[in-house]
């Protein structure tokens, strides 16, 4: 069974900090992994990796990916309150369907 | 451009009730799919339609029913609802099933 794990599961930090987060997984025929913001309604896509070792940037957030060790880290840098989400590991498998695997969730609290 | 849309918003239903959420996008996206989130269960799928004309069971599907009603619209139905499921629904697009996947503004669905 596909399976995502993230962590820390909750994390509190103050403007500024920088913090990691981090997607463990074991999937499938593995095809991309995915990241998303939630804030009080629907996610956000942020990214998505294919290739090992690349980054993918996008202001203060970036992301790689390690397919040989099978996991993903989203780094933000000065963190600001308007960080503060949940923020969503997902992974594509091979499967006919591309079926989407989501962790739990990391849930980002960040104080003034 | 609105993105994806969803209706209604929230329901309460009563046990062995019917109702359909209904999703619509427009994006042209070929593939649509239908989530159910719950606390420290993470998203999971419940139906998805690779493209239209055609519906498939994801993870999670007895007691659900799905319509592409065209390119642009994917419906689901609870034909008799109950507690268990009582969650936030999403629905979700993609250009196709292995693209990233954009998510609706959710529905709240309470079964009493």
């Amino acid at each position: 069974e596909d399976k995502v794990v993230q962590s820390p599961l909750s994390l509190v930090v103050h403007e500024g900090d920088t913090v990691t987060l981090n997607c463990s997984y074991e999937v499938t025929n593995f095809r991309s992994l995915l990241w998303y913001k939630q804030e009080k309604k629907a996610p956000t896509f942020l990214f998505m990796l294919t290739s090992s070792g690349i980054e993918k940037k996008s202001g203060r957030l970036s992301s790689i990916l390690d397919k040989k060790e099978l996991f993903s880290i989203l780094n933000i840098t000065a963190t600001q309150t308007g960080d503060s989400a949940i923020y969503l590991c997902a992974v594509k498998g091979g499967t006919s369907y591309g079926k989407l695997t989501f962790g739990q969730g990391t849930i980002l609290t960040v104080h003034p | 451009n609105a993105g994806v849309t969803q209706t209604p918003k929230f329901q309460v239903l009563k046990t062995g009730q019917s109702m359909t959420l209904q999703c619509a996008q427009d994006m042209n996206h070929n593939s649509m799919y239908w989530y159910r989130q719950d606390p420290g269960m993470g998203l999971r799928l419940i139906y998805y339609s690779a493209s239209e004309g055609t519906t498939d069971k994801g993870e999670v599907p007895n007691g659900y029913n799905v319509s592409r009603l065209n390119k642009r619209e994917f419906s689901l139905r609870l034909e008799s609802a109950a507690p268990s499921q009582t969650s936030v629904y999403f629905c979700a697009s993609s250009e196709g099933l292995f693209y990233e996947q954009y998510f609706g503004p959710g529905t709240r669905l309470t079964v009493t």
